[in-house]
């Protein structure tokens, strides 16, 4: 399944499918962006990231695309799994220092 | 190494009574940023600091919430005379004096307190 954008809350994927993600962010001059995972109950909890200099970072059965033309982000899961079911935010840095600017969020539900 | 402390995980207040929010940054971090979290909606910006001082309270309203980053100590989220709509989830984060990014950001945050305004 895919995600067609924050507006969308819920993204429904089947256990070993693969999930994207979509984020539009708002800031054109941004240059670091993130991807938390929230649990129920949790504090957001450190995915990937990505500086405004890649199109493309890999991780461990993630990947995040970052499209600056249209100020696009997405996260890609390879293999989702129960335990990636929570509620995914994109992050961009506003400043110098660290002040994030988060999206709404996207809440992905695996099925078995 | 601990990450970072927040307490308490669920403060329960009437309307016009205070609320007192700690934060314990990771060891050697001396950055601190407080965010809120309404129900079903992501993260907003409310301050950041540093060691006795406020760098940027641009996410902050203007009446009735205040922070600090004392030297010693925690950093402490007040909300005087808490109203309904001031029931959220409020959580803290921590860096280290050089962000370094790329990989792990080093950007960590707690597990939040959850207030319930009654």
């Amino acid at each position: 399944g895919e995600s067609v954008g924050l507006h969308l809350p819920t993204l429904s994927v089947q256990e070993g499918d693969n999930s994207i993600i979509n984020c539009a962010y708002s800031n054109s001059a941004s240059d670091y962006f993130i991807w938390y995972k929230q649990e129920s109950g949790k504090g957001p909890q450190f995915i990937i990231d990505i500086r405004s200099n890649m199109d493309k970072r890999q991780g461990q059965r993630v990947t995040v695309l970052l499209n600056k033309t249209v100020k696009h982000l997405s996260l890609q899961i390879a293999a989702t799994q129960p335990g990636d079911s929570a509620v995914y935010f994109c992050a961009e840095k506003m400043d110098s220092w660290g002040k994030l600017q988060f999206g709404a969020g996207t809440q992905v539900v695996v099925t078995p | 190494n601990a990450g970072v402390m927040q307490n308490p995980r669920h403060l329960v207040r009437r309307r016009g009574q205070e609320a007192r929010l700690r934060c314990s940054p990771m060891k050697g971090h001396s950055h601190v940023y407080w965010y809120r979290q309404l129900p079903e909606e992501g993260l907003k910006f409310m301050v950041y600091l540093q060691k006795e001082n406020i760098i940027d309270e641009s996410g902050m309203p203007k009446e009735r919430f205040s922070a600090e980053f004392p030297k010693e100590g925690p950093s402490i989220l007040r909300i005087q005379q808490v109203v309904r709509g001031d029931s959220a989830a409020y959580f803290c984060a921590s860096s280290p004096p050089s962000l370094k990014g790329g990989g792990d950001y080093g950007y960590t945050f707690g597990s939040g307190t959850r207030l319930t305004v009654v």
